[in-house]
């Protein structure tokens, strides 16, 4: 069973603060490992990486996969409070309809 | 503004009841999803439709039936449920098939149900 671990499961820290989140995987026929920012309701999609994009960049937020290590980080610099959100990864693998694999996500606080 | 909205944003049903979820997707995509949501769990997948056709149904009791009438548009229809349902429901979009390399979900803002 493709299995998906996020760490920390919640963090607060001030703003301006520089935050690293993890994501581990365990999955068959691995395809690609994505992020999300859970803000409300609605997951928005942040990144997706594959064997073929291990590392991306967006302003302040910054991914890269590691697939030795079955592993992603998920960087946010210069933290702001409308950075607070949930932050899911989930893993596309498996054969066929398997949809995406997520991890509990990884609460974030950004304190002013 | 996702591309894909979700009624009604919020329902209280009791267990004898039969309700429906709505969702509508703007973007031309192909495939539908099903995903419940509940407190400090993983989002759980519960039914993947490509190209109008189910392709997944992930265990999921025969109390939750879909209907996908076109690529449009899905449903999730409700009847007896129990107070474990209790859930956010989240519908999702996506332009390639299940499977494919780059299948990337866009979701919709969901339906938060309580069953008393």
């Amino acid at each position: 069973e493709d299995k998906v671990v996020q760490s920390p499961l919640s963090l607060v820290v001030h703003e301006g603060d520089t935050v690293t989140l993890n994501c581990s995987y365990e999955v068959t026929n691995f395809r690609s490992l994505l992020w999300y920012k859970q803000e409300k309701k609605a997951p928005t999609f942040l990144f997706m990486l594959t064997s073929s994009g291990i590392e991306k960049k967006s302003g302040r937020l910054s991914s890269i996969l590691d697939k030795k290590e079955l592993s992603s980080i998920l960087n946010i610099t210069a933290t702001q409070t409308g950075d607070s959100a949930i932050y899911l990864c989930a893993v596309a693998g498996g054969g066929g309809a398997d949809g995406l694999t997520f991890g509990k996500g990884t609460h974030l606080i950004i304190q002013p | 503004e996702t591309g894909v909205t979700q009624t009604p944003r919020h329902l209280v049903m009791g267990m004898t009841n039969k309700k429906s979820l709505k969702c509508e997707q703007h973007l031309g995509h192909n495939a539908m999803y099903w995903y419940k949501q509940s407190a400090k769990k993983p989002l759980e997948l519960m039914f993947v439709y490509s190209l109008e056709e189910r392709v997944e149904n992930n265990s999921v009791p025969s109390r939750f039936s879909p209907e996908c009438p076109n690529s449009s548009h899905l449903f999730l229809h409700l009847h007896t449920l129990q107070p474990e349902d209790s859930a956010l429901y989240l519908c999702a979009s996506s332009q390639d098939l299940p499977g494919a390399d780059n299948e990337k979900l866009f979701f919709g803002s969901g339906t938060q149900l309580s069953v008393l």
